[in-house]
Formats: structure tokens, C-alpha cells, sequence
């Protein structure tokens, strides 16, 4: 069974700071996505990277796929109470038919 | 997001009654996932259904609980004589399949059991 563990499980740090999160797997994937919930609200896609050592660039949040295409890291540079929400690694391929999701990253960013 | 539609948003149900959740993907996509979601908590995958098959029910108790995807209408997740431990946020992600395709998410529907 794929596993995507996806690290820390809970952060929370001042407006302005920087932060990474990470998505870890010992399976290879075709393609990982990262999306973000808000509370009550489902996923939203916010990337998809597909190629080995990917990086994209969505304003503030850097995201990378690593070169073996077995773990992913999201970045966020000078975070926003608008940041605040969980944010899911989720896979394709990896020997599994569909989606594989991690269980998420809670991120709260106080002002 | 738009275009994924799940309805009732809010159910109540007693213990014992049954729960239908419904699920309308986006046009043109026949791939559909489930999932439940309890507060705090990730995603848990519970089936994947392509038009009219399952594809993977690995994640859906054997008991009370079954999904459909007609040729036509929308996705269906039932649950029979549920008990408190199904009141969870039901999530259906809709995508139009294949390897790398994105999964849109409908708003949820939020299941409580008195």
C-alpha cells in the first residue's frame, strides 16, 4: 500500500515568517497535486507538478517535486493570515488506481 | 469548486435511518472519488467509480455501505441504519480520468447522526 506522509501534521507561526511542509513517499508518482481546504469548504487544487525536480511558482508558494519523484515540498514565503488552512499532497500512479492523499498539513498563520 | 455539485450540503439523520449522499461531477468527467473527512482530520479514501463500475471500494466498510455511478444521473454514496460514528463531512472529487488528471472537489456534505 502507497503511503504519502506529509510533515508536520500542525504549524503554526507568525504573519510574516517563511515555512516549509513536505510530502514523503517511498512509492514513485506519475504526478503530485497540492491542494488547500478551508474549514467547511472542500480541496481546492493549487498545483500539479509532473517532471522530476519540477519547480512552480504560485506568487508566494513554491513547490517541488523531487527528482525521483517520491516527495514533493511546498513553500511559503512571508505568510498571510490568508494562508491559514489544510493543505494535502495528493498522488497519481504510484502502483495504485486513482488518488492517493496524505492526511494533510494544518497550517494557522496569526497576525 | 464550481461544477462539482453535492447535495444535501447539510443532512441530519437518526440512528437507523438511511443517508444519501449525492454527487453531480463536472461535465465531461466519468471518474469519481469519495472520501470522508472528520474534523482535524486528512482525507480517507473510500471509492473510486468510473460510469456505471467500481474501480476501487478498498476503502468503504463491507456493511451499510454502497456507491453507484449510473450511465446517467448523478453519483450516489449510501448509508444504511447509519450509527454516530458516520457523522463525518463527505467529500466527492470528480475527475475526468486518467493518469496526472486534477480532482475537483465538490462543497461536501455534511452527515450528522442523532
Amino acid at each position: 500500500t502507497q503511503l504519502l506522509e506529509q510533515s508536520p501534521q500542525f504549524l503554526s507561526i507568525q504573519e510574516g515568517e517563511n515555512l516549509t511542509v513536505y510530502c514523503n513517499s517511498s512509492s514513485v508518482f506519475s504526478s503530485l497535486q497540492w491542494y488547500r481546504q478551508e474549514p467547511g469548504e472542500g480541496p481546492v487544487l493549487l498545483v500539479t507538478v509532473v517532471t522530476g525536480g519540477e519547480v512552480k511558482k504560485l506568487k508566494r508558494l513554491t513547490f517541488q517535486f523531487g527528482d525521483a519523484r517520491k516527495d514533493s515540498s511546498l513553500h511559503i514565503t512571508a505568510a498571510q493570515p490568508g494562508d491559514t488552512g489544510l493543505y494535502l499532497c495528493a498522488g497519481t500512479g504510484g502502483g495504485a488506481d486513482g488518488l492517493t492523499f496524505g492526511k494533510g498539513t494544518h497550517l494557522i498563520i496569526q497576525p | 469548486n464550481a461544477g462539482v455539485m453535492q447535495n444535501p450540503r447539510h443532512l441530519v439523520r437518526r440512528r437507523g435511518q438511511e443517508a444519501r449522499l449525492r454527487c453531480s461531477p463536472m461535465k465531461g468527467h466519468s471518474h469519481v472519488y469519495w472520501y470522508r473527512q472528520l474534523p482535524e482530520e486528512g482525507l480517507k479514501f473510500m471509492v473510486y467509480l468510473q460510469k456505471e463500475n467500481i474501480i476501487d471500494e478498498s476503502g468503504m466498510p463491507k456493511e451499510r455501505f454502497s456507491a453507484e455511478f449510473p450511465k446517467e444521473g448523478p453519483s450516489i454514496l449510501r448509508i444504511q441504519q447509519v450509527v454516530r460514528g458516520d457523522s463525518a463531512a463527505y467529500f466527492c472529487a470528480s475527475l475526468r480520468g486518467g493518469l496526472g488528471t486534477e480532482a475537483f472537489f465538490g462543497q461536501g456534505t455534511r452527515l450528522t447522526v442523532v
